[in-house]
């Protein structure tokens, strides 16, 4: 069964950094994507990383302050963030993106979720 | 850019239908994935390509697209069915999801 494990997350000043990392067990090649959830908000995309890690997309609001990166032979995947802001604040999922027999970005789903971990941009 | 509209919140009294909706611009032309995400959970596929059920997903619940509206139905509703539900759909690499619809079974 595959499960995915985050870690990295913390609390830090605005303009501060932070890398999250990913574990696979049961690793499969696929894409990954990132979620956040702000406290009480709705689920927004962070990015997406392509299973060799050529292909990247990130959502407006992150792009150039993150970098996502895989490394497939430790099973890992991050999210390196930089200049963090106060509305970087947010539960982060590391989420695979299961083609679902199709191509991803046209019948994909996100079939397996991390349990979260925390950052928290305060002053 | 892409967006996905739903209602923030839907009721339904228990052994009704909760149906649930999701409104994008050409949501025809795509394919919809639907989320439960119960308090202090992960969220949870239910239902993807628009229609089918991932293994674990009752039978109780499915999806159906009719032009720009996608809806997740759940039949016979439960207590154990509430929570807040997210569709999504692709919009070329980027995930778009819905704002969440806050689904109460009373």
């Amino acid at each position: 069964e595959l499960q995915l494990v985050e870690s990295g997350g913390g609390s830090v000043q605005p303009g501060g950094s932070l890398r999250l990392s990913c574990v696979a067990s049961g690793f499969t090649f696929h894409h990954i994507s990132w979620i956040r959830q702000a406290p009480g908000k709705r689920l927004e995309w962070v990015a997406t990383i392509g299973p060799d890690g050529r292909d990247k997309k990130y959502v407006d609001s992150v792009e150039g302050r993150c970098t996502m990166a895989r490394d497939n032979a430790k099973k890992s995947f991050y999210l390196e963030m930089t200049s963090l802001r106060v509305e970087d604040t947010a539960t982060y999922y590391c989420v695979r993106a299961n083609s679902m027999g199709g191509t991803v970005t046209i019948t994909g789903a996100l079939d397996t979720w991390g349990q979260g971990t925390v950052v928290s941009v305060s002053s | 850019s892409y967006e996905l509209t739903q209602p923030p919140s839907v009721s339904v009294s228990p052994g009704q239908t909760a149906k649930i909706t999701c409104v994008g611009h050409n949501l025809e032309s795509k394919y919809v994935a639907w989320y439960r995400q119960k308090a202090g959970q992960s969220p949870n596929l239910v239902i993807y390509k628009t229609t089918v059920r991932p293994p674990g997903t009752p039978e109780r619940f499915s999806g159906s697209s009719s032009g720009n509206i996608a809806t997740l139905s759940i039949t016979d509703s439960q207590g154990a069915d509430e929570g807040d539900f997210y569709c999504q759909a692709w919009d070329d690499f980027k995930v778009v999801f819905g704002g969440g619809t806050k689904l109460t079974v009373l």
